[in-house]
């Protein structure tokens, strides 16, 4: 089983809809984090956490909530989706000891129509 | 504040020619430095990373990065391409202890046979 598991891995979705977008992993990390990734705008930070009970927005937060059920889940949610919503989803790991270095998941591509 | 540049959005190579994508980064304190490889339809995976211990980093298939203070560059060679080193790579800084990290638009590697 792969580390950090991302669901779904392909999503079609209308405007206007709410959708979920679900992490777990197995690494024991405390820190976890929800990129957006767009065609030569590189990775963008929408949110991260560092425990359970601390939520932060990222960069590019608007749009987008979170919920951090567990230490090891971490769900980015977009209430109603529109189509500049579209784009490559990560979610990443890291611990505290590890200076930085993430673990990702494999992505969920999302598509708005 | 903290930034990065990569410089060339695309880089062609012959199979077998040196491999060489440039990072320069911005940080108002001792950055730690990281390169990620991301194949295609796959998450991105740590290629190897600089936290202030020796300056030329040594990571996985044969790539290395040398930290170079004065010139604020962490440039990514490899002596000879394979045709398995097509991918796209991401440099990223991330400044202080709290692990935020800052990823540059990427750089397309292309390995011509």
């Amino acid at each position: 089983d792969a580390d950090v598991t991302q669901t779904p891995r392909n999503r079609i979705t209308k405007t206007g809809k709410r959708i979920m977008l679900e992490c777990s992993q197995t690494k024991g990390h405390d820190r976890m984090y929800w990129y957006r990734q767009d065609p030569g705008l590189g990775l963008r930070l929408i949110y991260y956490s560092f425990d359970v009970k601390d939520i932060n927005k990222g960069e590019i937060s608007d749009g987008y909530s979170v919920s951090r059920q567990a230490q090891a889940k971490f769900s980015l949610s977009l209430e109603s989706a529109i189509p500049n919503q579209t784009a490559l989803y990560f979610c990443a790991t890291s611990d505290l000891g590890d200076k930085g270095g993430y673990t990702f998941g494999s992505g969920t591509r999302l598509t708005v129509v | 504040a903290q930034s990065v540049t990569q410089l060339g959005s695309h880089v062609s190579v012959s199979e077998g020619a040196l491999v060489l994508l440039r990072c320069n980064y911005s940080s108002s304190v001792p950055p730690y430095l990281f390169w990620y490889v991301q194949y295609p339809n796959q998450g991105l995976q740590l290629l190897l990373k600089y936290t202030s211990a020796a300056t030329l980093v040594k990571g996985i298939n044969d790539f290395e990065a040398e930290f170079k203070k004065s010139e604020t560059s962490f440039h990514l060679t490899k002596p000879s391409a394979h045709m398995s080193d097509a991918a796209e790579y991401f440099c990223a800084v991330s400044s202080g202890g709290y692990q935020k990290v800052t990823f540059g638009t990427g750089t397309k590697l292309q390995v011509i046979p």
